[in-house]
């Protein structure tokens, strides 16, 4: 399996919350990232979190860190139509290997 | 204002014909790193450097040469492009080694014919 995994593609209703779920089975790293791509366009850091905590919660932005399943989520509330991108679950760099992994990104749909 | 700058945006070549995708960031970074993005397999690291003249391989390294003569640019070098190497480019930088975010540039989309 992939060293990161995430679903490839979420849609919802405007105003609905998503989530975005991601696993990971390295778990050395001291950071893990959630990116975000608009439409041609580079990626964005959108929020992260350390391996130490459990929630990082950012306006809109809800990371929750399930350490003992290697489970990482993102929850977005009030979703907008602005939201609609890939969200790349990223594990950084760790264990003297200077190469983040990425998830190969999950598009988020949001419909009015 | 900070940012990763990429040129071009958009190139079409052929087969065989060298090629220099630049990036250059000006927030004084020390580690900058080539990704390509392909459709449903996310991004892949090609080669990363650390500082001046350190580089070192990604995961997808075949293909592609780099060079960190200054700080501020990392040029990808692709000496003889073949159709497999159309995708989307990006470069990133990052303040050290260790695990500060990436700051990405725009994106080069290459096609190979």
């Amino acid at each position: 399996g992939e060293d990161v995994e995430q679903s490839l593609f979420l849609s919802v209703r405007e105003g609905d919350s998503s989530v975005i779920n991601c696993t990971y089975t390295d778990s050395s790293s001291t950071y893990l990232y959630w990116y975000k791509q608009e439409p041609g366009a580079g990626l964005q850091l959108l929020t992260y979190i350390f391996s130490n905590m459990d929630m990082k919660q950012d306006q809109r932005l809800t990371v929750l860190l399930n350490k003992k399943d290697k489970h990482l989520s993102l929850r977005i509330a009030d979703t907008q139509t602005g939201d609609s991108a890939i969200y790349f679950c990223v594990r950084g760099r760790s264990g003297g290997s200077y190469i983040p992994t990425f998830g190969r990104g999950t598009s988020l749909i949001v419909h009015p | 204002e900070a940012q990763v700058t990429q040129n071009p945006r958009y190139l079409i070549t052929v087969t065989g014909k060298k090629l220099t995708v630049t990036c250059s960031q000006n927030m004084n970074h020390e580690y900058m790193s080539w990704y390509r993005q392909d459709p449903g397999l996310g991004l892949r690291q090609i080669y990363y450097s650390m500082n001046v003249e350190v580089t070192d391989k990604g995961d997808v390294p075949e293909g592609y040469k780099v060079s960190r003569k200054e700080k501020r640019n990392f040029p990808l070098i692709l000496e003889s492009p073949s159709p497999n190497q159309t995708s989307l480019y990006f470069c990133a930088s990052s303040p050290d080694r260790d695990n500060s975010p990436l700051h990405f540039g725009n994106g080069t989309r290459l096609t190979v014919t």
